[in-house]
């Protein structure tokens, strides 16, 4: 398995500032994702953290909003910009290991709280 | 698209069996996954299965696995209080590496 930390582990922010989260994993991984749990709902993935070139993104979420960061294999950032309370959620972090094996692991989790 | 559905609530005794079932439309699907979240906590992945096969056994869980019918269960033998969590039910679809994720089902073990 893996060692997975999230930074930090929650925030209550102002409605129109910006968060960034951090996420760092204990050997190189691959993939990383980073996923939104609103309160009460499953888990949606919001982007794909691409070491070295962009992040891809599903629908509904963009890159002037949740920009991305993936410096290195080990380690990423998600920021959380000009918060409304509807992005009051948990951020979380996911990696898979391996190359043909499909195992992957979360980070703690970030809850952030918009005011 | 993707859709996975869990029945919201299950409740049972300390020392009973507890099954937690899960439906999925994507018929591409190459692993499925449960995971459980404790309060306050992250996912905590727990087994996965397979598209290939029809049971997993993992000490106090066992998978099943009917494909045919895109159903999925979850069994745990002799549930202890500290099974009462949510959990989820996700698939990973061939083409794509993320997971899709069911609604979560909350588990609560009486004692």
């Amino acid at each position: 398995s893996a060692v997975i930390s999230q930074k930090p582990s929650r925030d209550i922010c102002q409605r129109g500032t910006s968060l960034t989260i951090q996420c760092q994993v204990d050997s190189q991984v691959t993939m990383m994702f980073w996923y939104r749990q609103q309160p009460g709902q499953s888990l949606t993935l919001i982007a794909t953290a691409n070491q070295g070139s962009e992040a891809t993104y599903e629908s509904g979420f963009v890159i002037d909003k949740f920009p991305i960061s993936r410096p290195n294999l080990t380690f990423s950032t998600l920021t959380v910009s000009n918060m409304s309370p509807e992005d009051s959620s948990i951020y979380l972090c996911s990696v898979i290991l391996g190359g043909i094996s499909y195992e992957q692991y979360f980070g703690p989790g970030t809850r952030l709280t918009v005011t | 698209g993707e859709d996975v559905e869990q029945s919201l609530f299950l409740s049972v005794r300390e020392g009973d069996s507890s099954v937690i079932n899960c439906t999925y439309t994507d018929s591409s699907s190459t692993y499925l996954y449960w995971y459980k979240q404790e309060p306050g906590a992250g996912l905590q992945l727990l087994t996965y299965i397979f598209s290939n096969m029809d049971m997993k056994q993992d000490q106090r869980l066992t998978v099943l696995l009917n494909k045919k019918d895109k159903h999925l269960s979850l069994r745990i033998a002799d549930t202890q209080t500290g099974d009462s969590a949510i959990y989820f039910c996700a698939e990973n679809v061939a083409g794509a590496n993320n997971l899709f994720f069911g609604t979560g089902t909350r588990l609560t073990v009486i004692p």
